[in-house]
């Protein structure tokens, strides 16, 4: 079975760039969760979404980061305009059920912005 | 403030000892989990444990959730180098989907 895929892998991009990266979860799974990973703040989650629907967003750190998922089988995290201090690794997870300890993790976007 | 305190944060050990990482909160979360992550990848779930004082063995991985459910440790007995990793602790509060994940530690184990 296919896991979580997420496109890009890698992503550079420059300075006020608009960027976008990709998710597919696990067919079947409700849920879908966007996390983001740096050195200094470990693990933390952006945003998670419950059938397609968002449920919290507070941990999206500002305006320019969106999250949407238009349907079942897709999701998108958009930075627009990007800076330096959004590079980190982007996860995207999905769950079977409402159990918050039955999330898959994708490979992650390892996003740089010079 | 990190909700979930990790110790050590980072560990460098030889084939065949033992070790326990250990995750600690204030507060009282309804399950805990244990993941590991490896280079260029993402979190992998070892573990849940959802009731205090339950105790979990995945091989030569121990974990336990304490009485109190506010936290956990996970024991490697004769670890190898294939325990090489980043392990990150998780606690869900209300069963409602967010996950709050301690800093991790990057444990190194040396043939």
């Amino acid at each position: 079975d296919a896991g979580v895929i997420q496109s890009p892998r890698h992503e550079v991009t420059e300075m006020g760039q608009e960027v976008t990266l990709r998710c597919k979860p696990i067919s079947g799974h409700d849920y879908l969760f966007w996390y983001r990973q740096t050195m200094m703040r470990g693990l933390e989650l952006l945003i998670y979404f419950n059938n397609n629907v968002p449920i919290d967003d507070s941990g999206m750190p500002e305006d320019r980061f969106s999250a949407k998922m238009p349907n079942a089988s897709f999701s998108t995290l958009k930075i627009q305009p990007s800076e330096p201090r959004d590079s980190a690794v982007y996860f995207c997870a999905s769950s079977l059920t409402v159990l918050a300890y039955e999330q898959y993790f994708g490979p992650g976007t390892r996003l740089t912005v010079t | 403030t990190q909700l979930l305190e990790q110790s050590p944060q980072f560990l460098s050990i030889q084939e065949g000892e033992n070790l326990t990482v250990y995750c600690n909160s204030s507060s009282v979360f309804s399950s805990l989990q244990w993941y590991r992550q490896e280079p260029g990848e993402g979190p992998v779930l070892l573990v849940t444990v959802v009731t205090g004082g339950e105790v979990k063995k995945l091989k030569r991985l121990t974990f336990q959730f304490g009485d109190a459910r506010k936290d956990s440790s996970l024991h490697i007995t004769a670890a190898q180098p294939g325990d090489t990793g980043l392990y990150l602790c998780a606690g869900d509060q209300d069963q409602g989907g967010k996950l709050i994940f301690g800093q991790g530690t990057e444990l190194s184990v040396k043939p």
